[in-house]
Formats: structure tokens, C-alpha cells, sequence
């Protein structure tokens, strides 16, 4: 079955351009969050959605970045005028109801600010 | 300080040698414990996952936790080339069953077997 994908998968923007970050979670899976990798590092928690329900933001760095999952399936990462510290990889995982809440990972966003 | 340190490495190892991986961490929340694989340009993949303390074996992959020492590892025997990649540890304070269950990680450790 299909995996979690992630579009487009490079993205090159010029400072203060907005970019959007698409995410398909696996069918019928309830919860879905977004991490940011940084190179060299393990990724850091951003936003997670419970269904359409955005239910924790508290990783956003700033009011720049906003995320929305209006029909509770596809979900898009927003980042307003960006920096060069928004480089990174931007990844999404799913996971299911009922599940032992284990997260499936999509392959990630490379962001690059120039 | 971060709330989970992990030797970033990167760890070379002959084929067929047993590797150990570690992370400390600071949290004493944390009770669900797991490791993740990273192949080069690819999502993490969850390879281990542990409640609380103890041992979990999997194949040639085994998890320990010791809460008392916040330290936890992963071994691999008989390593493989394609073991090579990048392993994190990642944790959580609670486990909400198809639930908002926030992950903290590691820096991950590179690995690489040779030939």
C-alpha cells in the first residue's frame, strides 16, 4: 500500500518567498504531524492534527510557519517570508486510529533558502 | 542542554561485528522509547519501540532502556553493509493510542559497515 508522500520533495525559494509544503498521510490515518531536520540533526516536533483539529503548535518557531489539515486527510506546512534558518527538511508522519501509535514517515521536503 | 544526547559519530565497523548504540537523556517523563533508521534521503523508519524498562529483541536488533540511569541502547549483531545509515533515538512522555504522541529525538548516529 501507499506510504506517506511529501510534495514537491526539493524546493529552492529566495528569501522572503512564502512556500507550501504538501503532505498525503496514509489513507484513513488519524493523527499527523511535522518535523523540521536541520542538517546533522534528528528532527524537531513543529505541529500535530487530529483529524482536521489542530490540536498542538507548539514547536511552530515563530508566526511565519502555519499548518492546516482542513478535511482532515492532506495537509499543508505554510511558511510566510522566508530565512536562511528555514533550510532544512520538512517531515510529515501519520498515524493511525486504534494503532499502537507508531509513526509512518514520508520522505521528507528539502527546503533550501538561498 | 538537549533532553536527548546521542553521539553523532560517525561509527565505522567491519562486517559481521556487533554494534551498540546509546542515547542519554535528561526527561524523567519519558517512558516510550524508541529507534528510528535513516537511510540517506529518506524518511526515518522505526525499527525498536519500548515501554519503560527493560530488554526487546527483534531479529539481530535488540532495544534495552534502563530508566534508572536514562540511558538506552540498540544492538546489532552480525552488522550488515546495508545496516549503514543514520539511527535515532526518539521518546515520548505519554502514548495515546492512535493519539498526538510527540516524538523527541536524538541527533542520530551514523553508521557505517564495510566490507
Amino acid at each position: 500500500g501507499a506510504g506517506v508522500s511529501q510534495s514537491p520533495r526539493y524546493k529552492v525559494a529566495k528569501r522572503g518567498q512564502d512556500v507550501a509544503l504538501r503532505c498525503d498521510p496514509i489513507s484513513g490515518h488519524v493523527s499527523l504531524f511535522w518535523y523540521q531536520q536541520a542538517l546533522g540533526q534528528g528532527p524537531e516536533f513543529l505541529t500535530y492534527f487530529q483529524n482536521e483539529a489542530q490540536l498542538d503548535k507548539s514547536g511552530l518557531p515563530s508566526d511565519r510557519f502555519f499548518a492546516e489539515r482542513p478535511e482532515g486527510s492532506v495537509s499543508t506546512l505554510k511558511i510566510q517570508r522566508t530565512q536562511q534558518e528555514d533550510s532544512a527538511v520538512y517531515l510529515c508522519a501519520s498515524s493511525p486510529r486504534g494503532g499502537e501509535g507508531t509513526q509512518y514517515f514520508g520522505p521528507g521536503t528539502r527546503l533550501t533558502v538561498l | 542542554q538537549k533532553e536527548v544526547e546521542q553521539d553523532p559519530g560517525p561509527l565505522s565497523v567491519p562486517e559481521g561485528a556487533i554494534v551498540s548504540l546509546n542515547c542519554t537523556y535528561s526527561n524523567s517523563a519519558f517512558q516510550y522509547f524508541m529507534w528510528y533508521r535513516q537511510y540517506s534521503r529518506k524518511g526515518p523508519e522505526l525499527l525498536m519501540y519500548t515501554y519503560s524498562s527493560g530488554n526487546k529483541e527483534d531479529g539481530r536488533f535488540t532495544a534495552q532502556v534502563d530508566k534508572s540511569s536514562k540511558y538506552i541502547s540498540l544492538f546489532i549483531r552480525d552488522s550488515q553493509p546495508s545496516d549503514s545509515a543514520t539511527y535515532l533515538c526518539a521518546m515520548s512522555a505519554i502514548w495515546i493510542t492512535g493519539g498526538g504522541n510527540k516524538l523527541t529525538f536524538g541527533t542520530g548516529t551514523q553508521l557505517k559497515v564495510e566490507l
